[in-house]
């Protein structure tokens, strides 16, 4: 089955830098990779996805970018703030079968 | 469109008891899938389900732990004989899960 990896797991930036977050998978049939962000005692919620036909995608602040042939994904915010500071988890999926997600990085930004 | 609801938020048993977890999937889902999330860890897959069918159980614990989705009313994760190690959050997220998954609200699950 799937397995994905995420590094770090705990980031501490500047406000104002940039942060970047990394993910690995091992399926090569995964074809959807989104990216969910959770704050203290919340709900994940998604920032944005990325498809394998796409090798880039950004939204403001937010761009993820996507590797297939070495099956790896990222995401990138620049000019943190310090509502940024969260939980970030990957994701992998294919299909309508079940999103399998990393362990997560707790990202803070330091004002 | 209230979104995927759970209930109760935070739920608090006894060893030895049972737990049950409700989650109303968004308006026009029909799957359901249920993660659990210990403290300072990851979202991890339990239990994948349709109206009336367990789809994808694999990530479920064989013993004390079952879900349902009834052709009405809520879908159910059950855990019978609570242990500590059962104290998480278990959230609900309701599908297709190769477009935006929807994550319910979570219940707290704490065992004492």
């Amino acid at each position: 089955g799937e397995n994905v990896e995420q590094h770090p797991s705990t980031l501490s930036v500047q406000e104002g830098d940039s942060a970047v977050i990394k993910c690995t998978y091992s399926d090569s049939a995964s074809n959807y990779f989104p990216w969910y962000k959770q704050e203290l005692g919340k709900r994940p919620q998604l920032i944005i996805d990325i498809r394998s036909n796409v090798g880039e995608k950004k939204d403001q602040r937010i761009a993820v970018t996507l590797n297939k042939t070495a099956k790896h994904f990222s995401l990138h915010i620049t000019e943190t703030q310090p509502e940024d500071s969260a939980v970030y988890f990957c994701a992998a999926g294919k299909g309508n079968t079940p999103l399998v997600f990393g362990k997560g990085t707790r990202l803070s930004v330091i004002a | 469109n209230a979104g995927v609801m759970q209930n109760p938020r935070h739920l608090v048993r006894r060893r030895g008891q049972e737990a049950r977890l409700r989650c109303s999937p968004m308006k026009g889902h029909s799957h359901v899938y249920w993660y659990r999330q210990l403290p300072e860890e990851g979202l991890k897959f339990m239990v994948y389900l349709q109206k009336e069918n367990i789809i994808d159980e694999s990530g479920m614990p064989k013993e004390r732990f079952s879900a349902e989705f009834p052709k009405e009313g809520p879908s159910i994760l059950r855990i019978q004989q609570v242990v500590r190690g059962d104290s998480a959050a278990y959230f609900c997220a309701s599908g297709p899960m190769n477009t935006e998954a929807f994550f319910g609200q979570g219940t707290r699950l704490t065992v004492v």
